[in-house]
């Protein structure tokens, strides 16, 4: 069956700092690969997508390629700010109603 | 506008009690979920409609009961509940195109307390 697997958190980074969460999915077939974020005690905001192969996603500075040649869509940005402290997390759909979502990845910037 | 909405934001309740959450969107969509999420977990899918029928149910105990009595609205009634079914109970949507993989886009969520 399908499957997501991102880096384990937290990831603590400095303000403007690098950021990069890794995250490698198994599916058949040509999924549509998604990031959403979820900001404490809120739902999940989606961030980014990509539909199909060498497709980049980006939003709010984030950007996200899909790399079907190892099956990847990792999520960076270039320079993190505190407002960015969330739980993020990488999906997957390949139709039929269901997403399989990642076991999310916590980040936390401080000043 | 990609707005889903949610009430009530939070909600506390006994074992005994029957309550409903309520779920609403005005995007058109067709397709419309509902998922449990736990602290630190990703969400679980509970059920899908798809124009208004039930089209996924992921063997969800009946003391939870969904309804969609229209395009835009999703219920989810509840009786009975066991203090484990605490959590966060989100409502997604999605157009149903039938071509492919459609995007979800997801409420802000009920806080569920059953004490």
């Amino acid at each position: 069956g399908d499957s997501v697997t991102q880096m384990e958190g937290p990831v603590t980074l400095s303000e403007e700092a690098f950021l990069t969460i890794n995250c490698t999915y198994t599916a058949t077939g040509y999924p549509s690969l998604f990031w959403y974020v979820q900001y404490p005690g809120e739902g999940l905001q989606l961030l980014l997508k990509a539909t199909k192969a060498d497709d980049k996603g980006s939003n709010k500075g984030f950007e996200a390629t899909y790399r079907k040649e190892t099956t990847s869509f990792h999520l960076e940005k270039g320079s993190v700010q505190v407002s960015d402290s969330a739980v993020y997390f990488c999906a997957l759909s390949g139709g039929y109603q269901k997403v399989t979502f990642g076991t999310g990845t916590k980040l936390q910037v401080i000043p | 506008d990609t707005e889903v909405t949610q009430t009530p934001k939070h909600l506390v309740m006994g074992m005994t009690n029957k309550k409903s959450l309520k779920c609403e969107q005005h995007m058109g969509h067709r397709a419309m979920y509902w998922y449990k999420q736990k602290a630190k977990k990703p969400p679980e899918l509970m059920f899908v409609y798809s124009y208004e029928k039930l089209s996924i149910n992921e063997s969800v105990p009946s003391r939870f009961s969904p309804e969609c009595p229209n395009s835009s609205l999703l219920n989810l009634h509840l009786h009975a509940l066991q203090p484990e079914d605490s959590a966060l109970y989100l409502c997604a949507s999605s157009k149903e195109t039938g071509a492919g993989a459609d995007t979800q886009y997801f409420g802000p969520g009920t806080r569920l307390t059953v004490l």
